[in-house]
Parts: C-alpha cells; sequence; structure tokens
C-alpha cells in the first residue's frame, strides 16, 4: 500500500512569519509529486508540479523542494499572510503499473495564519 | 484557464434513493476524469477513473453497481450513487486531467443520506 505521510497536521502562525511543511512520499516507482493549495468550499488549486529530484519551484512567496532519492519535499510559505490560510495538499503519482497516473493524496496540513 | 465545476455543491437525499453528481471542464477537453471521496479527517481516495467514451476503472473495493460512471463527453463526467445508504455520506469531488499529470479540481460535493 503505498503511502503519503504530511507533517505537521496542522500549523498556527503569525502574519509575517515563515512556515514549512513537509510530504514523504515512495522513493520507488517516482513520476511526480503535486503540491495542491485549499481553501474551505473552493477547488484545490494546483501549485507546482515536480518530476526531477533536486527540483526547486517558485511562485511568489511559495517555494518547493523534490528529493526523490528520500522520498520526501517541502513547501516553503516566506512572510505569511492571512490569505494564505488554507489545506496544503501533496500527492504521490507513480510511474508505472497499476498506479500510473493517479494521484495519492496526504491528509494536508492546514495552516491558519493570524493577522 | 483549467476550471472545473461540480454539480451540486451539496445534497441531502433520504436512503434507497439515487443521487447524480456532475463534473464538468469548461475551459478544457479531458478526456480522463477522475472521482474522489474524502470521509472526515482522512485524504482524498480515488474511487475510479473515467475514460470518454469507455467504461470506467474502479479502485480496490469501489463498488461499481453502486457508484455508476458515465464519461459520455469530453468535458463531462457524471458519477451516480445508487441506493444510497448513510455510510455512503461523503465528500465527493472530480478531477479533470488536461495534460498526461496535471490534474484539476471542482470544488467538490457534499453528500448526506438520512
Amino acid at each position: 500500500i503505498l503511502n503519503v505521510e504530511q507533517s505537521p497536521q496542522s500549523l498556527h502562525v503569525q502574519e509575517g512569519d515563515s512556515t514549512n511543511f513537509t510530504c514523504s512520499f515512495p522513493s520507488s516507482n517516482f513520476y511526480a509529486l503535486h503540491w495542491y493549495r485549499w481553501e474551505t468550499a473552493k477547488s484545490p488549486e494546483a501549485l507546482f508540479v515536480m518530476t526531477l529530484n533536486g527540483d526547486e519551484k517558485k511562485k511568489g512567496r511559495i517555494s518547493a523542494t523534490l528529493n526523490t532519492k528520500e522520498g520526501y519535499s517541502y513547501l516553503y510559505i516566506k512572510g505569511s499572510q492571512p490569505e494564505d490560510s488554507a489545506t496544503y495538499l501533496c500527492a504521490f503519482m507513480g510511474g508505472y503499473g497499476g498506479s500510473q497516473g493517479n494521484l495519492i493524496f496526504g491528509k494536508g496540513t492546514k495552516l491558519s495564519v493570524k493577522p | 484557464g483549467a476550471v472545473v465545476s461540480q454539480h451540486p455543491s451539496w445534497v441531502i437525499c433520504k436512503s434507497g434513493t439515487s443521487v447524480k453528481i456532475e463534473c464538468r471542464s469548461l475551459d478544457f477537453q479531458a478526456t480522463t476524469m477522475f472521482w474522489y471521496r474524502q470521509f472526515p479527517k482522512q485524504s482524498l481516495m480515488l474511487m475510479a477513473t473515467s475514460n470518454e467514451g469507455s467504461k470506467a476503472t474502479y479502485e480496490q473495493g469501489v463498488e461499481k453497481d453502486k457508484f455508476l460512471i458515465n464519461h459520455a463527453s469530453l468535458t463531462l463526467s457524471t458519477l451516480t450513487v445508487t441506493s444510497a445508504h448513510p455510510e455512503d455520506s461523503s465528500f465527493y469531488i472530480c478531477s479533470a486531467q488536461r495534460l498526461s499529470y496535471e490534474q484539476y479540481f471542482g470544488p467538490g460535493t457534499r453528500l448526506t443520506v438520512t
């Protein structure tokens, strides 16, 4: 059974704090790692799709790194703002076999940013 | 671009009745759509993969006769929960695939079966 773990489960920070979350995934049969941002009552929004070991992606104040050999990815938010409050999901996509192309999600990290 | 809608956003139905949920890709064509389910405090779990013009592929443990999937066009997939029971109460969400690894999600449907 493929397992994707995210930590922490939830995080409360003050506006202006920088924060980071972890996503652990299987290190074999890797194809891609997805990060989504999910606000309540909205569609999950795609943040990054990462495919190469050592990949680093950036979108505004949010960035992510990828280590496929050890099976983890970090998501960083610099200078958190209240509008960053959301649940951040990571999803592993395998490269072959029955799970090819399917996303296997972690439970998410719920971020709350206090003004 | 890459907007996916889902309807209804919430529904309450009586035990034994059927409920249909629609998933539409509004500004792109999707040969493949996915249906997920999320129970409280759990992760999104893939139920089935829906391919336009062919039968859906169901994940292990998902009853295909209970969760009917129809992907009749490149922009629409439907999930029908037949003879719903209270244990089917859950959050159902679809996604549409644009490129080989990009999936765009709808906002989800909260189903409550009484």
